[in-house]
Parts: C-alpha cells; structure tokens; sequence
C-alpha cells in the first residue's frame, strides 16, 4: 500500500528552536510539495521539487524556512528559528508527471502538527 | 493570480437529501481536483476532472468540470452521515504543477 509518509506526526518546540520536518513521498513519484494548513489561511502550497530539483519556493518565507531534497525518497523542510506564527498542519504531498505534460492526482501524507510556544 | 472559491463553507444537511457544492476559478486551467479532509486528518484524492464537460461519480458523489464557465460541481445524492467532512476543490494552472486550493466546505450530515 504505497503512501506518503511524514515524520514526526506531532511537534512543539519553543520559540527560537530548530525545527526538522521529514516527508518520504511514494516510490517512482518525482514531484514533492510542501503544504502548511491553517484555520486563517487555509492550505498554502510552500515549495515543490521535481526529480530532487527545487522549482518554485515563492510560497516560503526565506528568511527561516528551507526545504531540500537529499535524495529521490527524502525531502525535508526546516524552520529556523521557530516562531508562535508558524504553528500549522504540514503536509507533504507528492505525485507523478505523466507522459504528454498531464500530471497525476497529489497524495498528500498524514501531515505534521506544530506547534511553537 | 488564480483564485479558487468555494461555496457554500459551511453545509449543513440532513441525511437522504441531495445538494451540490460548487467551486469557481478565476483563470484557465486544465485540471481541477477534488479532495476530502476528515478532522485532524489528511487529505484524500477524491476526483482528477482534465477536461472540458468531464464527469466523474464514486458512490454519492458526482463530480463535474465546466472548463468555459470556470466552474466546477460536486454533488452529493442522498447523504449520509459517514460523508461528513470538508471538501476542498483544487486547480492547476495550465501547464503547471502548482495547486490553488478553495477554502473548503464544511460539510455536516445529521441523521
């Protein structure tokens, strides 16, 4: 049963720490997206990779968020320093593009709550 | 910029009943997506509409794509409880990988 997986499931940290956030998306999909999920701004796509290459990260504030992928079965997203604003649902989600430029649904993990005190 | 809205947020229906939640976008696309949240949870792929007048359905639920007037449907036939949940509604840009996503609706079935 392939799926999206995220680690850790549940956060909280203080403020002013660092903060790791790991997604393994499904095997042979080449794209990864990094969602954050509040109650004001709803779901806010971050950043997105495909075949481990960044492609569009506007969505991320720069200044203390980072997002990699080590490689094809890892991506991570980082927050340092942490701060109370950035308490949210985190969601990774990953698809497939298909032959022709269509692209397949996005399966999105079962997310990582933080919450920064 | 692409915006996605939906409507109605907050539906509150009884079981039996029919009703249709639907989502309109600002600019062209050529995919919309539908998805299902349940509280505290993630979100699961409900339909994939890639093109103009396509039309989907799995169980109660029917979804449709009006590519010329920008709108998409999902319709809900004879609810029932175990379809209470929030609905999000998502577009492509065309050409693109990235998603907009609706605000979601609310969606609660009473007995």
């Amino acid at each position: 049963d392939a799926r999206v997986t995220q680690t850790p499931r549940h956060k909280v940290t203080e403020m002013g720490q660092e903060v790791t956030m790991r997604c393994q998306p499904i095997l042979g999909h080449n794209t990864v997206f990094w969602y954050r999920q509040t109650m004001m701004q709803g779901l806010e796509l971050l950043a997105y990779f495909r075949n481990r290459a960044p492609l569009d990260d506007s969505g991320m504030p720069k200044d203390r968020f980072s997002a990699e992928m080590p490689d094809a079965t890892l991506a991570t997203l980082k927050i340092q320093p942490s701060e109370p604003r950035d308490s949210a649902v985190y969601f990774c989600a990953s698809g497939s593009r298909l032959a022709g430029g269509l692209y397949n649904e996005q399966f999105f993990g079962p997310g990582t709550r933080l919450t920064v005190l | 910029e692409l915006k996605v809205e939906q409507n109605p947020l907050f539906l509150s229906m009884q079981e039996g009943k029919n009703y249709t939640i639907y989502c309109n976008y600002s600019t062209t696309s050529d995919r919309l997506y539908w998805y299902r949240q349940d509280p505290g949870k993630s979100l699961e792929s409900l339909f994939v509409l890639l093109s103009n007048g396509a039309v989907k359905q799995e169980g109660r639920l029917m979804a449709s794509l009006d590519t010329k007037a920008r709108l998409s449907t999902l319709h809900i036939t004879a609810a029932v409880h175990d379809l209470s949940a929030t609905y999000f509604c998502a577009v492509a840009r065309a050409s693109g990988s990235r998603l907009t996503f609706g605000e979601g609706t609310q969606l609660t079935v009473n007995p």
